[in-house]
């Protein structure tokens, strides 16, 4: 079964207006989340890594102020994409480290699709 | 350069063939790696890791050459399932941050 869950799956929103991406892990604690985009028939590309109790660390080219994290707890990480524009729209993915007796999996959530007109 | 290279494809075989597929990093400093499969809008989901002397899980065979900095992932007797884009995946450190190439698309037809 699932061990990382999106909500929402998909979103269309108007530009300007603002999206908040949750993204959870299920019975399990993930002080690390990671937050990614993909463009279509492109790569992830990692956005930001979230940390719990603590600020995101973003990757190189990711406006923190546009695209803000908060990770306030050890099962929920939330990506809000502020004044969202046409070119937000993507695929937004979020993983958690799963611990495991084998030792340590990222798992993804299911994605969510954003569309900004 | 980017960081993760593969062929895009789509390779087009049919039931049964054996396929390849091949992936190169720029970074010698990469410690782990991975193949990931995804099919169409959907999250990558893990499908192996690749070790330094090679691993196979059923149908599925993963190669590393460090010295190439090469990796090869060998799928035998294709079935229709097994079409989706496959993510070769590149960790440089122990933070876990994956850095994923642009995937190749495999189509297995009857």
């Amino acid at each position: 079964g699932a061990v990382v869950s999106q909500h929402p799956s998909r979103v269309i929103c108007k530009s300007g207006t603002s999206v908040k991406i949750e993204c959870r892990s299920l019975d399990f604690q993930a002080t690390t989340m990671f937050w990614y985009r993909q463009f279509p028939k492109k790569s992830l590309m990692l956005m930001a890594t979230s940390n719990e109790g603590s600020k995101a660390t973003y990757e190189q080219g990711v406006e923190k102020d546009k695209f803000l994290i908060n990770h306030a707890s050890l099962t929920l990480s939330t990506l809000t994409v502020t004044s969202a524009h046409p070119e937000d729209s993507s695929f937004y993915i979020c993983s958690a480290i799963f611990p495991g007796l084998a030792g340590e999996t990222q798992y993804f959530g299911p994605g969510t699709r954003l569309l900004v007109l | 350069r980017k960081e993760v290279e593969q062929d895009p494809g789509p390779f087009n075989v049919p039931e049964g063939a054996t396929v390849a597929f091949n992936c190169t990093y720029s970074n010698s400093a990469s410690q782990s790696f991975f193949w990931y499969r995804q099919d169409c809008r959907k999250e990558p989901k893990l499908l192996m890791s690749v070790y330094s002397s090679g691993n196979e899980d059923g149908r599925f065979t993963a190669q590393l050459n460090r010295a190439s900095q090469y990796i090869s992932l060998l799928i035998r007797d294709s079935k229709l399932s097994d079409s989706a884009t496959y993510l070769c995946v590149v960790n440089l450190d122990s933070s876990y941050k994956l850095i994923f190439g642009s995937g190749t698309r495999l189509l297995v037809r009857p």
